[in-house]
């Protein structure tokens, strides 16, 4: 089964720190996607990848910025945490469009940002 | 991209019981996929529904898909406590991740 593995499952972080969250699929997939999720408002995109060193915004980039060096590898950065930047972030991974549709999730970071 | 708009937002059914939850969406679509997520974990992919088809069934799992009424549901028959998550519809006009908009969920909560 693929495996999307997000570095860390809690983490807190002071205002105005750099933070960074990783994730790391192993099955080669070519897609990859950033969500926050916050109660009542399900999953939001911040931003996808479509290949490597490549990105595209999601509904809500503001405040953060993404790097995919490696086709594995997808991280998320927040240049200068905010405390509306306290959510759980979600990473995804998909195969690719033409061969299969469903996302596989990691288990989650719940950022908190005091 | 559309969001699907799951109903209702909370469910709690005893054990062995049936589970029916819905789903709406507004513009026409190519699938549906129904997820689940567990309390602080990431979302598990249930199920898909494609818009030329309209039952679907996986183990307990039976999604339905009226085109007609932009609607889902998901049931899932004689529940166990380990059903209890929240539930996500995720519709879309194409195969491409970031046109999957999840709505805020139904929370499930099977009693033992």
């Amino acid at each position: 089964d693929v495996k999307v593995t997000q570095s860390s499952r809690y983490l807190v972080k002071r205002t105005g720190e750099k933070v960074f969250l990783e994730c790391v699929q192993d099955m080669d997939h070519e897609n990859m996607f950033w969500y926050r999720q916050d109660p009542g408002l399900g999953l939001r995109l911040i931003y996808f990848s479509y290949d490597v060193k490549m990105k595209e915004k999601g509904d809500i980039p503001e405040g953060y910025s993404v790097s995919r060096e490696k086709k594995e590898r997808f991280s998320l950065i927040l240049e200068s945490a905010s405390t509306n930047q306290t959510s759980m972030y979600l990473c995804a991974s998909q195969a690719g469009a033409a061969t299969n549709e469903k996302l596989f999730f990691g288990s989650g970071t719940q950022l908190s940002v005091l | 991209s559309q969001q699907g708009e799951e109903d209702p937002q909370a469910l709690s059914i005893q054990e062995g019981e049936n589970a029916t939850m819905n789903c709406s969406y507004k513009t026409s679509i190519n699938n549906l996929q129904w997820y689940r997520q567990n309390s602080g974990r990431g979302l598990v992919h249930l199920i898909l529904i494609r818009s030329n088809e309209r039952e679907k069934h996986s183990g307990r799992l039976r999604v339905t898909l009226d085109t007609s009424k932009k609607s889902s549901s998901l049931l899932i028959t004689a529940s166990r406590a380990a059903d209890t998550a929240s539930y996500f519809c995720a519709p879309s006009r194409d195969n491409y991740g970031q046109n999957f908009v999840f709505g805020p969920g139904t929370r499930l909560s099977v009693l033992p």
